[in-house]
């Protein structure tokens, strides 16, 4: 049973522009979100998360938006550079849920000159 | 400091064969969790670590089991491997696997099963 799921497997914007990663979540006992980054044959390193007393948290070129009645967050890259090209993955972790946290399938970004 | 450490980089196993899998988190981390990535899945949960103990559990089956020692470093073992078993088992450390704590990933270990 998927609870969290990116439905874009790849996106394409060009360098500079503004990348849009969507997750979506079903259980609503999740509230704390994060998301990581892979490039191939590496391990996901972490960019940004989230918790569910907040609506939105930023670090530099990426801002993590989240919407609790929507069951929904976001990850904005602004502007996308070259080195953002990589696997995005969204993870949600519930409450005492002791080191686990559910993945989505991931959204493969491609940022061409 | 020294991040998370996963070792063999590269397994080829035949089906039938067993696996150990090694995994020191980062210094001063208790936690260590296990991750099984295939292709074109996210990350699946297999198991959570805290002072030797296991807390935490996902769906795999009783063939794949861990341990974790007094020093906090962790072992998983695959028994009986299948084909489908091939992935890049990801191990993860945090400082007590509470909530709110991000998880910090080794480079992942990836095992092919002919």
């Amino acid at each position: 049973d998927q609870q969290v799921k990116q439905n874009s497997p790849s996106l394409s914007v060009q360098e500079g522009r503004i990348s849009i990663l969507n997750c979506d979540y079903t259980n609503s006992m999740f509230d704390y979100f994060l998301w990581y980054k892979k490039y191939p044959a590496e391990g996901p390193t972490f960019l940004i998360s989230i918790s569910s007393i907040k609506d939105k948290n930023e670090d530099g070129r990426f801002t993590v938006f989240l919407n609790k009645s929507a069951k929904h967050l976001s990850l904005h890259i602004v502007p996308s550079q070259p080195g953002d090209s990589a696997v995005y993955f969204c993870a949600a972790q519930a409450t005492d849920s002791w080191g686990k946290f559910q993945f989505g399938a991931g959204t493969q970004v491609v940022v061409t000159p | 400091k020294a991040g998370v450490t996963q070792t063999p980089r590269y397994l080829i196993k035949t089906r039938g064969q067993q696996v150990t899998l090694s995994c020191s988190p980062i210094s001063g981390h208790r936690s260590v969790s296990w991750y099984q990535q295939t292709p074109g899945q996210g990350l699946q949960f297999l198991f959570e670590y805290f002072s030797e103990t296991q807390r935490n559990k996902g769906n795999f089956p009783g063939r794949f089991s861990g341990r974790q020692f007094s020093n906090s470093r962790s072992e998983m073992n695959v028994s009986t491997l299948e084909l489908g078993d091939s992935a890049l088992y990801l191990c993860a450390s945090s400082w007590d696997g509470s909530g709110n704590e991000k998880l910090f990933f080794g480079s992942g270990t990836q095992l092919s099963v002919l």
